[in-house]
């Protein structure tokens, strides 16, 4: 079966640089899930999106934003990354039908 | 506002032994509870979920669950580990229809022969 699809799976940014992680739901998904998971950390909801639109915000700093495209995949966008931006960051999809799935995650590393 | 916290950061079981992660959540109405297993530097794999009906859920992987509304409690046990079963679990709660998460710390398993 389809599972969620996030690209790339590593990457590496030197600060103040922009990042762009991609995420592309399983089919006929419409609601995407961004997280972000720190070393040694649980996952925090970033910010997610329902039929392209966005649908709720968490902890997400101003320095990210993201949207969810006609196809549904989703992008999210980092500037001038930090140290702390260093993360796991995880993308999740679901139909609203009681199934929520993650993606195996993007690590991203600011040196 | 949903929170869920995993008292034991750490727990060693023995290969063969059973195994109880706890589990406590804090929501004002029935939530939907989730449990994750994450391997390191891997993505996050649902074990089990509870969203209503009979309060003991069966999972992959041979695990179960079971929730206690009064004791706002989600415990995850299996009666016999294996030596695989090594890695991090993490409770979830969320709203019903909403999967904006959170999360618990997590508990680290670590499976000794």
């Amino acid at each position: 079966a389809a599972g969620v699809i996030q690209s790339p799976r590593h990457l590496i940014k030197e600060k103040r640089e922009t990042a762009t992680l991609k995420c592309y739901p399983i089919p006929r998904h419409d609601t995407v899930y961004w997280y972000q998971q720190g070393p040694g950390q649980d996952p925090q909801f970033l910010i997610s999106f329902y039929e392209k639109m966005q649908s709720d915000k968490g902890s997400i700093p101003d320095r990210f934003s993201a949207q969810q495209f006609s196809d549904y995949h989703s992008e999210l966008n980092m500037s001038s990354l930090e140290l702390g931006d260093s993360a796991l960051y995880f993308c999740a999809s679901s139909s609203g039908a009681l199934s929520l799935h993650f993606g195996n995650g993007t690590r991203l590393t600011v040196t | 506002a949903q929170s869920v916290t995993q008292p034991d950061i750490h727990i060693t079981v023995s290969e063969g032994a059973s195994l109880e992660l706890r589990c406590n959540y804090s929501y004002g109405a029935t939530p939907y509870l989730f449990w994750y297993v994450q391997s390191p530097g891997q993505g996050l794999q649902l074990l089990l979920k509870y969203f209503s009906g009979d309060t003991l859920v069966q999972g992959i992987k041979g695990f179960e669950a079971e929730f206690k509304r009064s004791q706002s409690s989600f415990n995850l046990r299996k009666p016999s580990v294996h030596w695989s079963d090594a890695a991090e679990y993490f409770c979830a709660v969320g709203a019903p229809n909403d999967y904006k998460l959170s999360f618990g710390a997590g508990t680290t398993v670590t499976v000794r022969a």
